[in-house]
């Protein structure tokens, strides 16, 4: 496997479901991402992961709550969603702090739809 | 907030050159101008990014302008797989600071 990929990449779930999103990358980076890319609207960032430790959370619901192990892998676990969490989720890995640029590697997405 | 305008929609006949263009007026001097692409149902896709220089690379150049308050990406013989919205960005550098803020962008349809 090369690049980002995640797993599965299509899941439908009835609101009291529980489930996770995996994302690995394959590319020895430090930063992981997860967006959110919800139809007729930009991707919005969701959490950052730096070094495994989160650096970022842009308000999201508790009903979205990420994890990364380590530097390779992260997940999304879902619980008790709503109809407009439906979205495509994108996860993202790049390389931070050697230099003042950066290029984001963007997985295939995992199609999400809440029932 | 999105700090980048761009136009909605952009034609461009296969073979001819996609100019596309964005403005970033309130750029500040330690901002990026970055550029990706989104083919339809796909991650985005990175292209190229420039601070004050003129860039090209494999897929594209950016031009940037003296004043950094626009950037223009060219696609020099575009193709159908270009096809695809593409998202203009500024951003800091990355240095304790990783946000990409995607917009908008242009949806470039590449016409046979």
């Amino acid at each position: 496997e090369t690049g980002v990929t995640q797993t599965p990449r299509h899941l439908v779930m009835g609101m009291t479901n529980k489930k996770s999103l995996k994302c690995e990358q394959h590319l020895g980076h430090n930063a992981m991402y997860w967006y959110k890319q919800s139809a007729k609207k930009p991707l919005e960032l969701m959490f950052v992961y730096n070094f495994k430790e989160q650096t970022e959370n842009n308000s999201v619901p508790s009903r979205f709550s990420p994890e990364c192990p380590n530097s390779s892998h992260l997940f999304l676990h879902l619980h008790t969603l709503q109809p407009e969490d439906s979205a495509l989720y994108l996860c993202a890995s790049s390389q931070v702090g050697l230099v003042p640029f950066d290029e984001q590697f963007f997985g295939p997405g995992t199609r999400l739809t809440v029932l | 907030d999105a700090k980048t305008t761009q136009p909605p929609s952009m034609d461009c006949a296969e073979g001819r050159a996609a100019n596309l263009p964005c403005n970033h007026s309130t750029i500040s001097g330690n901002e990026y101008v970055y550029w990706y692409r989104q083919i339809h149902s796909q991650g985005p896709q990175y292209i190229i990014h420039g601070l004050k220089n003129n860039e090209t690379n494999e897929m594209a150049s950016l031009i940037i302008t003296e004043d950094r308050k626009s950037s223009t990406l060219i696609l020099p013989h575009a193709t159908l797989r270009d096809t695809a919205v593409y998202y203009c960005i500024v951003r800091e550098s990355n240095f304790g600071n990783e946000k990409l803020t995607f917009g908008t962008g242009t949806r470039l349809t590449i016409i046979p």
